[in-house]
């Protein structure tokens, strides 16, 4: 079983929609839990760190069920610039500060 | 800018013959890392770094060296390629991993452009 379990996808929804990616993890040690967002041959870049009391950032809501093993993004009204790869990232400290990826879940935004 | 430079970002090269990936970066950060990323499986980490003259092995170090001589450099070096290192190469730094920074700023990786790889 991978470390760090996220949907591939693609999720294809049209412009406007409500779309929410889950990622589950295993090692009850992580710590500290990320989205990155990596567009299409480029680098994953940080999108939002995920607290334990579930954050916003405009469009973006994360939240973590440390109970449950899982975070999730929710992003509200799609734009098309919201197409991209999403990357679930866990920092499990007990590895000396390690941070796990997902393989990421691909989004395609149509208009 | 604050940044992490990889180079070349584009190689093509025939098995067996030696390369290193360069990576430097100007934040001063003490960690830093190389994955590769193929379809499918994600990032893997190959070696990371914690500071000068300390590295360390990831999940797929087959293959592949690293030296950390100076904090702001971070080669990765292919004694004898194989087309099973055809992949694309990320490096990334951050400071210290630790937990509970969130966004502090402290696990906050930023990632080279990335370097595609191709073993012929």
């Amino acid at each position: 079983r991978k470390e760090v379990e996220q949907d591939p996808g693609p999720f294809n929804v049209p412009e406007g929609a409500t779309v929410a990616f889950n990622c589950t993890y295993s090692n009850s040690a992580s710590q500290s839990f990320f989205w990155y967002r990596q567009d299409c041959r480029k680098e994953p870049k940080l999108l939002m760190s995920v607290y334990s009391s579930g954050n916003e950032d405009g469009r973006f809501t994360a939240q973590l069920n440390r109970a449950s093993q899982y975070i999730s993004l929710l992003i509200r009204d799609s734009k098309l610039s919201d197409s991209a790869t999403y990357l679930c990232v866990v920092l499990v400290y007990n590895q000396g500060g390690k941070l796990i990826f997902g393989q990421g879940t691909e989004l395609s935004v149509k208009p | 800018e604050a940044q992490v430079t990889q180079n070349p970002r584009y190689l093509i090269t025939v098995t067996g013959k030696k390369l290193t990936v360069t990576c430097s970066q100007n934040m001063n950060h003490e960690y830093m890392s190389w994955y590769r990323q193929d379809p499918g499986l994600g990032l893997r980490q190959i070696y990371y770094s914690m500071n000068v003259e300390v590295t360390d092995k990831g999940d797929v170090p087959e293959g592949y060296k690293v030296s950390r001589k100076e904090k702001r450099n971070f080669p990765l070096i292919l004694e004898s390629p194989s087309p099973n290192q055809t992949s694309l190469y990320f490096c990334a730094s951050s400071l210290i991993p630790s937990p509970g920074q969130g966004v502090s700023g402290a696990n906050v990786l930023t990632f080279g452009a990335g370097s595609r790889l191709t073993v012929l």
